[in-house]
């Protein structure tokens, strides 16, 4: 079974540019989860999707940060402009929801894209 | 609110040692608690996972018993390998509507010959 496929696995731009970042989750899986990792830290959901609804986008910068779930498959992330504090990890996951429950199983992590600002 | 709080690193043991990485959270309802392992260059990958008090889940000779009187989660090994060297992650899902997960920062493990 393929994992859950993101690119670039690497990106630098400068301050005030715009960038975007691409997550094919694994084939069935309802949820799909951003997550911004700053160097020296634990994951930050950014956004949740369920199918190609937003679940959860407390987190998510919206002055600067946008994401998309089109067909409910895979999604893209975008900062416009990018800030210095935006350099990170971005790390897209994946889940199955149990369809009794609703509750989703364990996230399914791909090898993340590491931002650089300048 | 929902966190989690894992012990500071980096975390340095010589080959064979005994590991204990503390893990607590702060949580609504009865969550699902989890460690992930992060190697160097590449994503998380889940490592085990309790989904009820009193759980152990074991993987790979690691143990994590799921502790409600504590609100804890430790994560242990009796033996280390240098291949367990990484950057090990506590965290929790809540247990109601949303799935939304809680990371602890993240414990740096060093394992040297």
């Amino acid at each position: 079974e393929a994992g859950v496929a993101q690119s670039p696995r690497y990106k630098i731009i400068e301050k005030r540019q715009s960038v975007a970042f691409w997550c094919n989750p694994i084939s069935g899986h309802a949820t799909l989860y951003w997550y911004q990792q700053i160097l020296g830290q634990g994951p930050k959901l950014l956004i949740q999707f369920q199918n190609n609804g937003v679940v959860d986008d407390s987190q998510l910068p919206k002055d600067r940060f946008s994401a998309e779930r089109l067909k409910g498959v895979d999604s893209t992330l975008k900062i416009q402009p990018a800030k210095l504090e935006d350099s990170a990890v971005y790390l897209c996951a994946s889940s199955l929801i149990r369809k009794t429950s609703g509750s989703s199983y364990e996230q399914y992590f791909g090898p993340g894209t590491r931002l650089t600002v300048t | 609110g929902n966190s989690v709080t894992q012990m500071e690193g980096p975390v340095t043991l010589s080959e064979e040692a005994f590991l204990t990485i503390n893990c607590t959270y702060t949580a609504t309802g009865y969550p699902s608690l989890f460690w992930y392992v992060q190697y160097p260059g590449e994503g998380l990958q889940l490592l085990l996972k309790a989904t009820k008090a009193d759980d152990k889940g074991s993987n790979k000779g690691f143990e994590a018993t799921y502790r409600k009187e504590t609100t804890s989660f430790h994560l242990e090994k009796g033996s280390v390998q240098v291949s367990d060297s990484a950057v090990y992650f506590c965290a929790l899902k809540r247990s109601n509507t949303g799935n939304q997960f809680y990371f602890g920062t993240g414990t740096s493990l060093t394992v040297i010959p």
